[in-house]
């Protein structure tokens, strides 16, 4: 069974940092590319972020562009976004994705996701 | 960037009856990849359908997609207890440029 569990999140004030992190299972993490989408409370889902099944390709939304930082472990089954400069307006549910492929294509499972809070 | 349209904003509906989703593209959506998310309170999102018209693994029947180029459909043939949700399409034709729609809230009339 896919498992993607999300943990990392908080409250932090504006302009501050922190790293999420997805724990995956029940599949052969090397071989799909992960995503990250956001829903702001109340609202849509968003999408955040990619990278490729070796980490050899990234992708960021323009709002997240420049302050989000995505990576993986690849021997630790582990998926990272580092968030750094952070706005009120990243206030959000972050959910671990998986790609279907090594590549950018369809999001098969998700995460229950992480709640990330900005605020002072 | 494709934006992506989706009515009615919320549907009320009485179990077994049929249920009828839109999602408007600004542009064409390339080899019709197009995907449909379901979303209940407190649970990860699940894959539904994808490439307009797949079902995903597990996904019974009565969840069937159509559409191509700028309009899709989800269509619901008869409502269960445990459909009543918030539906999102998703284009990845532009990947990973991806865009979500707002989503459709379906709810027990």
């Amino acid at each position: 069974e896919v498992q993607l569990v999300e943990f990392g999140g908080g409250l932090v004030q504006p302009g501050g940092s922190l790293r999420l992190s997805c724990s995956a299972s029940g599949f052969t993490f090397r071989r799909h590319a992960l995503h990250w989408v956001r829903q702001a409370p109340g609202k849509g889902l968003e999408y955040v972020s990619a990278i490729n099944s070796d980490g050899s390709s990234t992708y960021y939304a323009d709002s997240v562009k420049g302050r989000f930082s995505i990576s993986r472990d690849n021997s630790k089954n582990t998926l990272y976004l580092q968030m750094s400069g952070l706005r009120t307006e990243d206030t959000a549910i972050y959910y671990c994705v998986k790609d279907v492929t090594g590549g950018y294509y369809v999001f098969d499972y998700w995460g229950l996701g992480t709640l990330v809070t900005v605020s002072s | 960037e494709i934006v992506l349209t989706q009515s009615p904003g919320t549907i009320s509906l009485s179990p077994g009856e049929r249920a009828t989703l839109s999602c408007r593209a600004s542009e064409s959506v390339s080899s019709s990849y197009l995907a449909w998310h379901q979303q209940k309170p407190g649970r990860a999102p699940r894959l539904l359908i994808y490439g307009a018209s797949i079902r995903a693994t597990g996904i019974p029947d009565r969840f069937s997609g159509s559409g191509s180029a700028t309009d899709f459909t989800l269509t619901i043939s008869r409502l269960e207890p445990e459909d009543f949700a918030v539906y999102y399409c998703q284009q990845y034709g532009s990947a990973p440029q991806y865009t979500f729609g707002q989503g459709t809230k379906l709810e027990i009339k």
